[in-house]
């Protein structure tokens, strides 16, 4: 069966340190990834999207990237954290070629930047 | 554009009360998938159901069922004798074949008290 692996699943970072969250999946092959993040009161807003190795889709513009390594490997990175950056980051996964599939989550990091 | 609205923001109810949770949502596609997430005090999202736009059959698993209406573009989720064990967040998701991914709304907060 799949299962998706995200850590730590909670971080403190203080304003202008880096950041690096992981994200792996296991019992797939080259699905599709995804990074959210859910601010308090904004539900869930997509940050990046993965369909592969390499190729990354940015949603919204902002202070953190992403890459995708390996097959089943997502990471979430900020080269200096902002205060707004708080929030609670959730990767998934769907499976590759089919549009109308459902999304599997990770158990999420909360972060707080202070 | 894709939009997702759940305008309820909190909804609290007593132990076996019945409660609709309200999703609107936008699209241009005549072929899209709805769903809904259940987001325990955990933090993870737990996947409940998937509906595709050609099937307006209303759906029932156990003390949850969906109704949607095309009419009113909604995809409303009604508990049957709440518990405590409901109480989380509640997400109402879209994608459609020009999407990249699921598209969220704010989500309702359901508290169920005893």
């Amino acid at each position: 069966s799949q299962t998706i692996h995200q850590w730590p699943a909670t971080l403190v970072q203080p304003v202008g340190s880096p950041l690096s969250l992981e994200c792996t999946v296991e019992g797939t092959s080259n699905p599709n990834l995804y990074w959210y993040r859910q601010a308090a009161g904004r539900g869930l807003q997509l940050l990046f999207y993965s369909v592969g190795i390499g190729q990354i889709s940015s949603e919204v513009p902002q202070n953190l990237s992403a890459s995708r390594p390996q097959d089943r490997q997502f990471i979430l990175s900020s080269k200096k954290l902002l205060l707004s950056d708080s929030g609670f980051y959730l990767c998934a996964w769907s499976v590759a070629g089919h549009w109308n599939t459902e999304a599997f989550f990770g158990q999420g990091t909360r972060l707080t930047v202070v | 554009a894709q939009k997702v609205t759940q305008a309820q923001t909190e909804i609290s109810v007593v132990e076996k009360e019945d409660v609709t949770l309200d999703c609107v949502y936008e699209t241009r596609d005549t072929t899209y998938y709805l769903f809904w997430y259940k987001q325990p005090p955990s933090g993870e999202l737990v996947f409940l159901i998937r509906r595709n736009s050609f099937d307006e059959q209303n759906e029932i698993s156990g003390r949850y069922s969906w109704n949607f209406q095309k009419s009113t573009s909604s995809f409303n989720f009604t508990i049957t004798a709440s518990q405590v064990v409901d109480s989380a967040v509640y997400f109402c998701a879209l994608r459609d074949q020009a999407g990249t991914a699921l598209i969220f709304g704010k989500g309702t907060t359901l508290s169920v008290s005893s």
